[in-house]
C-alpha cells in the first residue's frame, strides 16, 4: 500500500524567508504526486502535480516541487514566504491508472511577520 | 464556473441517527470522490464513482456507510447509526474525463456526532 509522510507537522518561517515543506512516499513504482493548500474553512486546493516529464514542477503562488525518484521524494519550496501562504498543505499520491489519493498528514505553515 | 458543492455546511446528529451527506460535482465531472478527514489529520479516501457505479469503494469503513450516485451526477453519501467517532469533515471531489488525475474539492461537510 502506499503511504505518504510530511516531515514537520508545523513549519514556521518569516515573511520573505524560503519555504520548504517535505514530503516522502513509500511506492514500487513512480506515483502521481500532488500538493494540495487548504486555508481555514476552505476546500483543499490543488498546488501543483507531477504526472510524468519533467521532474520540476511549477504550481500557483510561486510554489514549485522536485520529484526525486531515488529519495522518493517530492518537496515543496517557495523562494520567498507572503503572509497570506499561512494555511495547511498536504502531499498526496496516486497509483498511475487508479484514482483514490493517498494523503500525508499535512504541514501548518506559519508565516512570522 | 460553479465549483464542487456540499450540503449541508454543518451536520449535529445525535448518536444512533441516521444522516445524508450530498455533493453537487462540477457539471460534466464523470468521476466523483468521497474522503473524510478527521481533526488533525489528513484526507482518506471513501469511495469512488465512475459514471453512476462505484468503482472502488474499499475506504468504506464499515456497512454503515453507503453512497450513491443513482444518475451519474450529485451523490449521497448515507451513514446509519452514526456513531461518535464518525465526527469528522466530510469532503467530495470530482475529475473530467479530461483530466483524470486532477480532483476538485468542495468545502466539506463538516458532521459532528453528539
Amino acid at each position: 500500500a502506499q503511504s505518504v509522510t510530511q516531515l514537520g507537522s508545523h513549519v514556521s518561517v518569516s515573511e520573505g524567508a524560503l519555504v520548504l515543506l517535505r514530503c516522502n512516499y513509500s511506492s514500487s513504482v513512480p506515483p502521481y504526486l500532488f500538493w494540495y493548500v487548504q486555508y481555514p474553512n476552505q476546500g483543499l486546493q490543488l498546488l501543483l502535480k507531477y504526472t510524468t516529464g519533467a521532474t520540476l514542477v511549477k504550481g500557483i503562488n510561486g510554489f514549485e516541487a522536485e520529484f526525486k525518484k531515488s529519495e522518493t521524494s517530492f518537496h515543496l519550496t517557495k523562494p520567498s514566504a507572503h503572509m497570506s501562504d499561512a494555511a495547511e498543505y498536504f502531499c498526496a499520491v496516486s497509483d498511475r491508472g487508479a484514482q483514490k489519493l493517498v494523503f500525508g498528514q499535512g504541514t501548518r505553515l506559519t508565516i512570522n511577520p | 464556473g460553479a465549483g464542487v458543492s456540499q450540503t449541508p455546511s454543518n451536520k449535529v446528529t445525535e448518536k444512533g441517527k441516521y444522516v445524508e451527506l450530498r455533493c453537487d460535482p462540477i457539471s460534466g465531472h464523470t468521476a466523483l470522490y468521497w474522503y473524510r478527514q478527521s481533526l488533525g489529520q489528513g484526507p482518506e479516501f471513501l469511495i469512488y464513482f465512475q459514471g453512476t457505479g462505484a468503482a472502488d469503494d474499499s475506504g468504506l469503513p464499515n456497512d454503515r456507510f453507503f453512497a450513491v450516485r443513482p444518475e451519474g451526477s450529485v451523490s449521497t453519501l448515507k451513514i446509519q447509526r452514526t456513531e461518535r467517532g464518525d465526527s469528522a469533515v466530510y469532503l467530495c471531489a470530482s475529475s473530467s474525463r479530461q483530466s483524470t488525475d486532477t480532483q476538485y474539492f468542495g468545502p466539506g461537510t463538516r458532521l459532528t456526532v453528539l
